[in-house]
């Protein structure tokens, strides 16, 4: 089975433009969630998505979005760039979202914002 | 909101030794406790859970304990390899209102000396 794949993996913006990232699940899980991780925070949730409906947010400013489509594959994006955004977003998926805590995560893109 | 936190930010074993790795945690009303790695490269991987209502959870090489009296979880790793070297994080899940949302600890870098 193959797991969660997040595209790209590498990317360099600069401060102001946006980036959208993507992330397709394990196939047959329903729910998606997104994380960043930086040195200074650490791995910090953003949102999650199940049946194409946000379940839960964190503490992220507007800027950050995201939405999951019919086949369960997910987007989020990040717009007007900041130097802090630079970090490595990572997915996970699970096939529920009520979850004890078993998270599959991809590899995760590392945003560089210059 | 409240966090999970690590004792200590560098474990350094020999290889064949047990290592524990310890959190502390100040969510009293976490449902589940989980333990992931993370090597160089990739996104966490799970290890093991426990729910609040348990004390102990054993898996292949892996032990978890909870201390809910202290607020504090422990992973020990058995005859540890040097596969076994990687960030540790310790992580926790409110319950069914959660849903994917985790809250992680700063992590253990454990280094695994042949």
């Amino acid at each position: 089975k193959a797991g969660v794949t997040q595209t790209p993996r590498y990317l360099i913006k600069t401060r102001g433009q946006q980036v959208t990232l993507s992330c397709s699940p394990i196939s047959g899980h329903r729910s998606v969630s997104w994380y960043q991780q930086t040195p200074g925070q650490g791995l910090q949730f953003l949102f999650e998505y199940f049946s194409e409906t946000q379940r839960n947010k964190g503490n992220f400013p507007g800027r950050f979005s995201g939405r999951q489509f019919s086949n369960s594959r997910s987007e989020m994006n990040v717009s007007t760039l900041e130097l802090g955004d630079s970090a490595l977003y990572l997915c996970a998926s699970s096939p529920r979202t009520a979850n004890t805590g078993e998270l599959f995560f991809g590899e995760g893109s590392r945003l560089t914002v210059l | 909101g409240e966090s999970v936190g690590l004792h200590l930010p560098t474990l350094s074993v020999q290889e064949g030794d047990n290592s524990i790795i310890n959190c502390a945690y100040s969510n009293s009303a976490s449902d589940y406790f989980i333990w992931y790695k993370q090597e160089s490269g990739k996104g966490p991987q799970f290890i093991i859970d426990i729910r609040s209502n348990m004390d102990k959870r054993q898996g292949q090489r892996v032990t978890v304990l909870l201390n809910k009296t202290v607020k504090h979880l422990s992973l020990q790793i058995a005859a540890t390899q040097p596969g076994d070297s990687a960030v540790y994080f310790c992580a926790e899940n409110w319950g069914e209102t959660s849903g994917s949302r985790l809250t992680f600890g700063e992590g253990t870098q454990l280094t695994v000396n042949p």
